[in-house]
């Protein structure tokens, strides 16, 4: 694709419930990140991948967070159990190699468990 | 690890003036360094980034920015601001140890206010 996408854009829960959020990187990016921004604060490194490999996870909050991406494109993120604390902008990136490669953002999906 | 301080939340500035949004570090390996923009309702984009070489670096919309190893600082620069200017910027750092993994660390963002 054109550029990197992301859905939902925003998502209301309640607390208790699972949510996935997706990533679809632009075409042919090997690295996908996630990353967890609060609000009035910066991004935070959640987890990455090269390809399918998931390198490191070592930014996941909990065990209630993982993320997959199977094929090695579009990545999914998904919450088990949302509390109110997980409420933040959920960021994806991906850049065309690992080696210090520009970043490219997606728009964010707006999470709020209620 | 890496960290980043901004600490300059807010900065408004008024239409045409020269801007200096700041930025420290800190590491205890060397770092490769960058600046993002948010513009409201976008997605973070590159303004520019600091490799090696000259530590002026030029970037999109008019923005400069000098790394200076000896003050841990990569303060972003701007001679004239336009109102198009209005948006959160965000410093970030990566250690060039982290080969492999470039995982961004940011700054909590200073949002610049052009007043008109």
């Amino acid at each position: 694709g054109a550029g990197v996408s992301q859905s939902p854009r925003y998502k209301v829960t309640k607390r208790g419930q699972d949510v996935t959020l997706r990533c679809d990187p632009i075409s042919s990016h090997a690295t996908l990140y996630w990353y967890q921004q609060a609000l009035g604060q910066g991004p935070e490194f959640l987890t990455y991948f090269n390809y399918e490999a998931q390198p490191d996870k070592s930014g996941l909050p909990s065990d209630r967070f993982s993320a997959e991406r199977p094929e090695g494109s579009i990545s999914t993120l998904t919450i088990q159990r949302t509390e109110q604390r997980d409420s933040a902008m959920y960021r994806c990136a991906s850049s065309r190699l690992a080696g210090f490669e520009t970043q490219y953002f997606g728009p964010g999906t707006r999470l709020l468990v209620l | 690890a890496q960290s980043v301080t901004q600490l300059d939340s807010q900065v408004p500035v008024f239409e045409e003036a020269p801007v200096e949004l700041r930025c420290n570090y800190s590491s205890s390996v060397s770092v490769y360094l960058f600046w993002y923009v948010q513009y409201p309702n976008q997605g973070l984009q590159l303004l520019l980034k600091y490799l090696s070489g000259s530590t002026l670096v030029k970037g999109i919309n008019g923005f400069e920015a000098e790394f200076n190893k000896s003050q841990t600082s990569f303060h972003l620069r701007k001679p004239s601001v336009h109102i198009s200017d209005t948006a959160e910027y965000f410093c970030a750092v990566t250690g060039i140890s982290n080969f492999g993994n470039e995982k961004l660390t940011f700054g909590t963002g200073t949002r610049l206010t052009i007043i008109p």
